[in-house]
């Protein structure tokens, strides 16, 4: 069963405080994983699609990273408006439907 | 944008009655899904279609069945309403130009009173 984990649940950083959320996953042979940012009362928001060890990509404050067993959603030098929770998803290579798992998200919070 | 539309945005309804989510895309894409979101759980797969009248369960089905007669269209039924359905729930699509990536509409948050 392929499951998706992150960490921490909650984080609170002072505008500016670099840091990372964790997402470590259990699949079947990875064909993807993928971020992205919820703000309350919304849909989740698109922001990354990660497709294999080693890959990175960027946007404005945020880095994504990939490795065979986590990924990580570093956040450089955060804003207030960076405050969202953060979700993980990962679709695995068997199975139809394009079937995604999710974790429950990181809820992070900047302040001034 | 990804050109999705849901409906209503926000329902109060009591035990035992049928409930209606639509879920309205512009963009004529192939695969549709329904999740639902609940503190503690993340999002969760209800039911997913892959076509006009293809559709297959996701993990959390029970309870709960989909219609598609229009690419544009994907129903979401609660037969009968438990309390257990309240939840926010989310369209989402696919797009069919390739890659994985699913696309969310705004949601629709429904109580069962």
């Amino acid at each position: 069963e392929d499951q998706v984990t992150q960490s921490p649940e909650a984080l609170r950083l002072q505008e500016g405080e670099s840091s990372s959320l964790n997402c470590s996953y259990t699949v079947s042979g990875l064909r993807g994983l993928f971020w992205y940012r919820q703000d309350p009362g919304k849909g989740p928001e698109f922001l990354f699609t990660l497709y294999s060890a080693g890959e990175e990509k960027e946007k404005e404050r945020l880095k994504a990273t990939l490795t065979k067993k986590e990924s990580f959603l570093h956040i450089t030098a955060p804003k207030p408006e960076d405050s969202a929770t953060y979700l993980c998803a990962v679709r695995p290579y068997t199975g139809g439907g394009n079937k995604l798992t999710f974790g429950t998200g990181t809820q992070l919070k900047v302040e001034l | 944008d990804a050109g999705i539309t849901q409906s209503p945005r926000h329902k109060v309804t009591e035990t035992g009655t049928p409930v209606t989510l639509r879920c309205h895309q512009t963009e004529n894409h192939r695969y549709m899904y329904w999740y639902r979101q609940d503190p503690g759980h993340g999002l969760r797969l209800i039911h997913y279609s892959y076509g006009v009248k293809d559709t297959d369960k996701g993990e959390v089905s029970d309870g709960y069945s989909v219609s598609r007669s229009k690419t544009e269209d994907f129903l979401l039924t609660l037969e009968s309403a438990t309390s257990s359905q309240t939840s926010v729930y989310f369209c989402a699509i696919k797009e069919a130009s390739g890659g994985d990536t699913q696309y969310f509409g705004p949601g629709t948050r429904l109580t069962v009173l």
